[in-house]
């Protein structure tokens, strides 16, 4: 039943150690995102594909780097993970466009990072 | 001003109780509008769309008034479940705006 799969659901690495995170969904939607949301904040947008276009948010630090190999799996690597990313890091997807307006997004359960 | 604003609570309502949530948006040109509800340490779920004309689902009605630009929530007859924190969400072409959410509490 389960639509968007996030692995692992909890995550503890070394600070500067680098981790991936991993997305799966069976809902065949165009469109993954990656967002990050820290304690009482908005889920904030890091990046997100349409279908193999990779599209980077202005203010998204250059450790966080996106892999989209297929339409069901999306990656996110943080390649010198800091104390200030420990964080909740949610995949979405979702349909697409319609007329240039954004269609709702499903959420997985998200990943909690951890950094010692 | 940030593009999604909401008051961020926490609403303390008892069981039963009518409560009403607000939300206002800077993009004149937003065309999608959400409401999210999300639990403590869970991931955000659609609650409802929100259609220009109003719509209801069950103890839920949403507005939508482009001219102020701002969407409202209102539950009914609140249950202890509805406690959560919801998210206001508005689109911004290719991509979705969050608010920070207000959160509410019911109690007994």
């Amino acid at each position: 039943d389960a639509m968007v799969i996030q692995n692992p659901r909890y995550q503890v690495t070394q600070f500067g150690k680098p981790v991936t995170l991993s997305c799966s969904q069976t809902l065949n939607h165009n469109v993954m995102y990656w967002y990050q949301q820290k304690s009482s904040q908005a889920p904030k947008l890091l990046f997100h594909y349409y279908d193999k276009d990779f599209n980077n948010e202005a203010d998204t630090p250059d450790n966080f780097q996106s892999r989209r190999p297929n339409t069901s799996f999306c990656f996110l690597d943080i390649r010198s993970p800091g104390l200030g990313d420990a964080a909740m890091y949610l995949c979405a997807t979702s349909r697409g466009l319609a007329g240039g307006t954004a269609y709702e997004q499903y959420f997985g359960p998200g990943t909690r990072l951890t950094v010692t | 001003r940030k593009e999604v604003e909401q008051d961020p609570g926490p609403f303390n309502v008892p069981e039963g109780a009518t409560v009403a949530f607000n939300c206002t948006y800077s993009n004149s040109a937003s065309q999608s509008f959400f409401w999210y509800r999300q639990d403590c340490r869970k991931e955000p779920k659609l609650l409802m769309s929100v259609y220009s004309s109003g719509n209801e689902d069950g103890r839920f009605t949403a507005q939508l008034n482009r001219a102020s630009q701002y969407i409202s929530l209102l539950i009914r007859d609140s249950k202890l479940s509805d406690s959560a924190t919801y998210l206001c969400v508005v689109d911004n072409t290719d991509k979705l705006i969050f608010g920070t959410g207000t959160r509410l509490q019911v109690f007994p």
